[in-house]
């Protein structure tokens, strides 16, 4: 059974750096096909898509955020961690992570079309002074 | 960036089919994948590959794409499938998810 849980503080201050954990179990990290996600949603809007990493450490982020965003992994820990930098209140939101299928041929890797197929039950972020 | 637009509200009567677009530049060269979310809850895949179906998703949704458009076809709609729907494509190596649809069975 494929299970993705977020996890992290639920209240921040501006300016600070947020730190979320998935953690997952039933597939591994290291696993080629696979890969993690991160997505947010603000309170009664829509989803966002933030940034995702494969198991060849192969990563990618959303254009408008990337100069506050970082993924990583701890295969080890089956752990995947997103950071954000300089928080503001526009950044509350309920924050998920998603595993995704990987394709990869001749050495080149991208998002599979078979989709975000197991998410984490969400960790609402709020950011206030 | 690339957008994926949606149309902010479907009303349906139960029984009938609910359709929802998805617009984008050439989204027909893409596959699409659709979500849906209820209340206070995850979001669930519901169509993957343009028309695929998860294992468990009930036949009753289908999905198409071609041209600038993807459809989510939602056949004898139930009252249970009253919920938030999410187009989601990859432009390249960036997801783009689009502006969701509140599909509501009158």
């Amino acid at each position: 059974q494929v299970t993705l849980r977020e996890s992290g503080p639920v209240l921040v201050k501006p300016t600070e750096t947020l730190t979320l954990t998935c953690t997952v179990s039933g597939f591994s990290l290291s696993n080629a096909r696979m890969g993690v996600t991160w997505i947010r949603q603000p309170p009664g809007k829509a989803l966002e898509w933030l940034a995702y990493i494969f198991s060849n450490d192969e990563k990618s982020y959303s254009t408008s955020l990337k100069s506050r965003l970082t993924i990583s992994k701890d295969t080890s820990k089956s752990q995947v961690v997103l950071t954000v930098t300089n928080m503001d209140p526009a950044d509350t939101a309920t924050y998920y992570c998603a595993r995704f299928g990987v394709y990869c041929s001749a050495g080149s890797c991208s998002p599979a079309s078979s989709g975000m197929d197991s998410w984490g039950q969400g960790t609402l972020v709020t950011v206030s002074s | 960036s690339y957008d994926l637009t949606q149309p902010p509200s479907v009303s349906v009567s139960p029984g009938q089919t609910a359709s929802i677009t998805c617009s984008g530049d050439k989204l027909g060269e893409k596959y699409v994948c659709w979500y849906q979310q209820k209340p206070g809850q995850s979001p669930v895949m519901v169509i993957y590959q343009d028309s695929k179906r998860p294992s468990g998703i009930p036949e009753r949704f289908a999905g198409s794409n071609s041209g600038n458009t993807a459809t989510l076809t939602i056949s004898g709609t139930q009252a249970m499938d009253e919920a938030d729907y999410y187009c989601q494509a990859w432009d390249i190596s960036t997801g783009v998810f689009g502006t969701g649809t509140k599909v509501t069975v009158l």
